[in-house]
């Protein structure tokens, strides 16, 4: 079974530069998450799909945070513009079903540096 | 607001020891907890997840504890190997279906 996918792996952008990452779900899997990880701290929820609906996306700053859902499948994320403190790891994740007895599942996330 | 806290934020010991990771959260109505091992560059792996209505779970070499009325969760790990070295992350699903992450436990295993 192939797992969640993400890209770019790696990338580095100028501040006030725009950037969007991309999130491939496991197969069947109606829940997609998008978690941001700065160095040295647990991950922290941007924002939760069921399907192509936003479920959560308290702790996304929309001012310069996007990001969708097309078809309840694959996602994209979008950063414009990028501040310094947004470098980061972003990681994508998806689980069966929301629901309390799912495991989540990760990709190895795609890992921004702005300059 | 659901907090989760990991303590120590760093540990090392020497191969073959028996050693446990802790975790503590505020508020006791969870549904679920996770822990999760990160490989430098890499991402998260589920290692374990115990519902809300379970005591325990093991898998190998490890074994997860969970009291929800005092807030702990604690991470075991038998006869370990360095090749256990990793961040240890544990994350509970709140009341809003939200996980919430601790900041992990560095763990360095040493030959």
């Amino acid at each position: 079974e192939a797992g969640v996918a993400q890209s770019p792996r790696y990338k580095i952008i100028e501040k006030r530069q725009s950037v969007a990452f991309w999130c491939n779900p496991i197969s069947g899997h109606a829940t997609l998450y998008w978690y941001q990880q700065i160095l040295g701290q647990g991950p922290k929820l941007l924002i939760q799909f069921q399907n192509n609906g936003v479920v959560d996306d308290s702790q996304l700053p929309k001012d310069r945070f996007s990001a969708e859902r097309l078809k309840g499948v694959d996602s994209t994320l979008k950063i414009q513009p990028a501040k310094l403190e947004d470098s980061a790891v972003y990681l994508c994740a998806s689980s069966l079903v929301r629901g309390r007895g799912n495991t989540i599942y990760f990709g190895e996330g795609s890992w921004l540096t702005v300059v | 607001k659901q907090e989760v806290t990991q303590i120590p934020a760093a540990l090392s010991v020497p191969e073959g020891e028996n050693l446990v990771l802790n975790c503590s959260f505020t508020d006791s109505a969870i549904y679920n907890l996770q822990w999760f091992r990160q490989d430098p560059g890499k991402g998260l792996t589920s290692l374990l997840l115990i519902q809300s209505s379970q005591r325990e779970q093991t898998s190998g070499r490890l074994n997860a504890s969970l009291d929800k009325s005092s807030g702990r969760s604690t991470l075991y790990i038998a006869a370990s190997q360095p090749g256990d070295s990793a961040t240890y992350l544990c994350a509970v699903r709140d009341g809003a279906q939200k996980l919430v992450f601790g900041q992990g436990t560095r763990l360095t295993i040493n030959p």
